[in-house]
């Protein structure tokens, strides 16, 4: 299986920050990761798709880079509602497999 | 609107069965893959299984392989897990997905997730 870890697996910031929040997978994956935040007693939500895409009603603040093994995903300016768990995924395999996750808290 | 409803969740001892069910409605259920996905209380994402859009194509995590079996039925616009020889391990709330652009094998992500079904496997 395709192992994918995270990192930081949390981190504190202030709105407005920038955060960069990290993935790597235990093979190249090409641009087959995915990107997802889960609020609190939420369902994951879709926010980047093949690395880069933004998936349609997520707001441009958030971005996805990278490609192979080594991923990227940045929330250019921090707001409120961006405090939540971050989870990276790999689509390359059929056997899908997540990050651990990144937990972003309020400083 | 795309919706995806999931039930059947419940308490079982451990060897036991369950079958969990996913109902959907706003998207043509046929022309896409879906997928389950478990979480554990407090801990992170866990991939189990994945099907295709026609049923004829299944993949599982090994955690579940021999145990669980994915299936679906169109004319229902439902999917199914069938869960056996439950352990404790398995105790989580199972989400199921839809698959953004369809095809499983096409690398396609979790664009549309239910709200989940909480399974407790316990003596």
């Amino acid at each position: 299986d395709i192992q994918m870890t995270q990192s930081p697996s949390s981190l504190s910031a202030s709105v407005g920050d920038r955060v960069t929040i990290t993935c790597r997978a235990s093979q190249t994956i090409g641009n087959y990761l995915n990107w997802y935040q889960q609020k609190p007693g939420k369902a994951p939500k879709l926010l980047i798709y093949a690395a880069s895409r933004l998936q349609s009603g997520v707001p441009s603040r958030f971005s996805g880079s990278g490609s192979g093994t080594d991923f990227t995903l940045t929330i250019s300016s921090l707001q409120p509602e961006d405090f939540a768990t971050y989870y990276c995924q790999q689509s390359y395999s059929t056997l899908r497999t997540f990050g651990q996750g990144t937990k972003v808290e309020i400083k | 609107e795309v919706q995806l409803l999931e039930s059947g969740g419940g308490l079982v001892q451990p060897g036991g069965s369950l079958r969990l069910s996913c109902a959907a409605s706003g998207f043509s259920f046929t022309n896409y893959a879906m997928s389950w996905v478990r979480q554990a209380q407090g801990k992170g994402l866990d991939w189990v299984s994945g099907i295709s859009g026609s049923g004829t194509s299944t993949y599982y995590a090994d955690s579940v392989e021999g145990r669980f079996t994915i299936s679906r039925d169109n004319s229902k616009n439902t999917l199914y897990l069938q869960m056996d020889s439950l352990r404790a391990e398995d105790t989580a709330l199972y989400y199921c997905a839809k698959i953004l652009s369809g095809s499983f094998e096409g690398g396609g992500a979790f664009d549309y997730w239910g709200q989940g079904t909480l399974v407790t496997v316990s003596p």
